[in-house]
């Protein structure tokens, strides 16, 4: 079966400091590959999604960026973290083939910027 | 622009059944779904249907798709107190283009014992 694993759980970071969060998926080939923030009004907003190894399309005009450098794996990144970057940062993954299969998240990271 | 639309909170007793709403604007949508929220934790895939379908049920869950409304609805019978999460309905993007999702803003289903 299939996994998503999403770290790490919380983080606590300063503004100015750079951020790195990684999503890998085990049990399946060639997934497409979502990045979601949720902020506390609960809506979520799409930032990045990848359909394969170095394709990423970005969502939205922000101080993050994403990386997919192997097949299962995904990377949100920032060189420098701003105050509206806190939120729950979501990982999720759907089957390739584009048939409409429903996307399935992991755990979640909580950041806060301090 | 395509837009979900759901009520923002839900109380029901304990026993009772919880029906959460949601209407869609897309109308090439293929795909529907529902998913929960618990405090803290990740969406979880609850249940979806295709567009093609008016009802779908599994175990105490029962999906109502009226296409001509634009009209999902989720049933939960006998709800429990570990019903009580955030559910989100999402509809595909585009027909055709199944990788994105458009979000409604969750409802927060209470369950009073």
């Amino acid at each position: 079966s299939q996994t998503i694993h999403q770290w790490p759980a919380t983080l606590v970071q300063p503004v100015g400091s750079p951020l790195s969060l990684e999503c890998t998926v085990e049990g399946t080939s060639n997934p497409n590959l979502y990045w979601y923030r949720q902020a506390a009004g609960r809506g979520l907003q799409l930032l990045f999604y990848s359909v394969g190894i170095g394709q990423i399309s970005s969502e939205v005009p922000q101080n993050l960026s994403a990386s997919r450098p192997q097949d299962r794996q995904f990377i949100l990144s920032s060189k420098k973290l701003l105050l509206s970057d806190s939120g729950f940062y979501l990982c999720a993954w759907s089957p390739g083939t584009g048939s409409g299969e429903p996307q399935h998240f992991g755990d979640g990271t909580r950041l806060s910027i301090l | 622009g395509e837009d979900v639309e759901q009520s923002l909170f839900l109380s029901v007793r304990e026993g009772d059944s919880s029906v959460i709403n949601c209407t869609y604007t897309d109308s090439s949508s293929t795909y529907l779904y529902w998913y929960k929220q618990e405090p803290g934790a990740g969406l979880q895939l609850l249940t979806y249907i295709f567009s093609n379908m008016d009802m779908k049920q599994d175990q105490r869950l029962t999906v109502l798709l009226n296409k001509k409304d634009k009209h999902l609805s989720l049933r939960i019978a006998d709800t429990q107190t570990g019903d009580s999460a955030i559910y989100f309905c999402a509809e595909t993007f585009n027909a055709g283009n199944n990788r994105k999702l458009i979000w409604g803003l969750g409802t927060s289903l209470a369950v009073n014992p």
